[in-house]
C-alpha cells in the first residue's frame, strides 16, 4: 500500500520564477493538505483540498494556489518566488468521512530558493 | 484560534532514561491533539492520537500520552529512551482530526546521549 508521494524531493529555483510540486495520497484518501516547513520550524497549514476545491486556507498571499484532480491527486504552485519561501514542503492526506483520521505525510519537497 | 506550546526546544536525555516532552495547548473547543516524529529529511509520523475516551494514550514505538484538560497538557512520555528515538517531535492541534486545519507546534529536538 503506497503511502504519501511527492514530487520532485529537491527544487533549486531562482527568484521570481514559479514552480509546481506535486502530491499522490494514501491509497484510499481523499483530501490533502499542503504545508510549509521552514528551517527549524514546525509545519504552517498553506490549504486543504477535498473535492477538487480548497476548502481551508491559511495565512499565505495569493502567490500560492493549488489543485486537485479527480484521482485526488494534487499540485502545488508557488509565483512569484521569493528568498523566503525556501522551506520544505509536505503533503498531507486523510480520508475525509473519518472523523478521527489523522494525516498522513510524505517526505517533502525541499525548495531552495536563490 | 487553537494552538499548541512545546515547552524546551531542545532535550537532551541519556539512553535508558526518561523521555519527558511537554506541550501545552489552547483550544475553544474540545480538542484532538497529536504527536508527530520527524526523522532527518522525511515527512511526519503519527505517533499517538487523542480524540475522545481514555485520556492515556498509547503510541507507536513504546510513547504515551496523558490529556489533562485542568491543565490543557499533553505531554509525551516514554520510560526508556532508545537511540533510535533520536529525531525531533512535535505535538499538534485540530478541532475534528485530519478533517479539518491542524496546527503544529514549533517542534522539541530530542538528542539521546548513549
Amino acid at each position: 500500500d503506497a503511502g504519501v508521494t511527492q514530487s520532485p524531493t529537491h527544487l533549486i529555483k531562482t527568484r521570481g520564477q514559479q514552480v509546481t510540486l506535486r502530491c499522490s495520497p494514501k491509497s484510499g484518501h481523499d483530501t490533502v493538505s499542503w504545508y510549509q516547513q521552514a528551517l527549524g520550524q514546525g509545519p504552517q497549514f498553506i490549504f486543504q483540498y477535498y473535492e477538487e476545491e480548497e476548502r481551508q486556507r491559511g495565512n499565505f498571499p495569493d502567490r500560492f494556489s493549488g489543485h486537485q484532480f479527480p484521482n485526488y491527486s494534487s499540485e502545488l504552485n508557488v509565483n512569484a518566488l521569493l528568498l523566503g519561501d525556501s522551506a520544505l514542503y509536505l503533503c498531507a492526506s486523510s480520508y475525509s468521512d473519518r472523523d478521527n483520521s489523522p494525516l498522513h505525510f510524505g517526505n517533502g519537497t525541499r525548495l531552495t530558493v536563490t | 484560534a487553537q494552538s499548541v506550546t512545546q515547552l524546551g526546544s531542545h532535550v537532551s536525555v541519556s539512553e535508558g532514561a526518561l523521555v519527558l516532552l511537554r506541550c501545552n495547548y489552547s483550544s475553544s473547543v474540545p480538542p484532538y491533539l497529536f504527536w508527530y516524529v520527524q526523522y532527518p529529511n522525511q515527512g511526519l509520523q503519527l505517533l499517538l492520537k487523542y480524540t475522545t475516551g481514555a485520556t492515556l494514550v498509547k503510541g507507536i514505538n513504546g510513547f504515551e500520552a496523558e490529556f489533562k484538560k485542568s491543565e490543557t497538557s499533553f505531554h509525551l512520555t516514554k520510560p526508556s529512551a532508545h537511540m533510535s528515538d533520536a529525531a525531533e517531535y512535535f505535538c499538534a492541534v485540530s478541532d475534528s482530526g485530519g478533517y479539518q486545519k491542524v496546527t503544529f507546534g514549533i517542534g522539541t529536538k530530542l538528542q539521546v546521549i548513549p
